[in-house]
């Protein structure tokens, strides 16, 4: 079953917590990408990776991170000093310089 | 400037007829654009991607892009109840993509 998975669907963060949201795809995608989206607005882009063992900052970074250690998995933790972390957040995948196709997405809440 | 920008609607269409969304975009160096439909709650699905001048379609939906304008624009003909979704606009460049903020299409019966 290929595709794009993202884990978990809901997640609740405490004040001053880090947590890391996951990102699995099992289409070969060399390109990776995490996005932002907050009520009424559009995607706006965290980090991407077009390579194993490489990724770049996108427009919003700060307070978060990202790993590529495999081609499979691009995982996103948010920092506690992300200070405004709470928004839907998509973790998609592609080929490089080609459309991206996108997970379920994972609901994050500061509670 | 944002660097995608598309009217952020509602744009309100009635059940058989010819929806018209437009993006414009600030980059020159863009290659790639695709339009994304989102429903409530939900992730984006990708309906259309173009790389070349022109027109593209694709069953109901057509997509243009005019370079030299700095201008893309998606129809949907037969407008269908289905159809209602927020449409997303996005640019690739220099390996990533930009999304638009998207427009509210409302298709009403």
């Amino acid at each position: 079953d290929g595709g794009i998975t993202q884990s978990p669907k809901y997640l609740f963060r405490k004040e001053g917590q880090n947590v890391t949201l996951s990102c699995e795809q099992n289409l070969n995608h060399d390109a990776m990408y995490w996005y932002r989206q907050d009520p009424g607005q559009g995607l706006r882009l965290i980090y991407y990776s077009q390579i194993v063992n490489d990724f770049q900052k996108g427009d919003i970074a700060e307070g978060y991170s990202v790993s590529r250690e495999k081609k499979e998995s691009f995982p996103l933790t948010v920092t506690s000093a992300q200070k405004n972390p709470t928004a839907f957040y998509l973790c998609g995948s592609g080929g490089v310089n080609t459309e991206a196709f996108f997970g379920q997405g994972t609901r994050l809440t500061v509670v | 400037q944002k660097e995608v920008e598309q009217n952020s609607g509602p744009l309100s269409v009635p059940e058989g007829a010819i929806a018209s969304l437009n993006c414009t975009y600030s980059d020159r160096g863009s290659q790639s654009f695709f339009w994304y439909r989102q429903y409530s709650g939900k992730s984006p699905e990708l309906i259309m991607f173009i790389y070349s001048n022109g027109d593209k379609e694709d069953g109901r939906f057509t997509a243009q892009l005019n370079k030299a304008s700095q201008y893309v624009s998606l129809l949907i003909r037969d407008s269908q109840p289905s159809d209602s979704a927020t449409y997303l606009c996005a640019v690739g460049r220099a390996s990533k993509i930009i999304f638009g903020s998207g427009t509210r299409l409302s298709i009403r019966p």
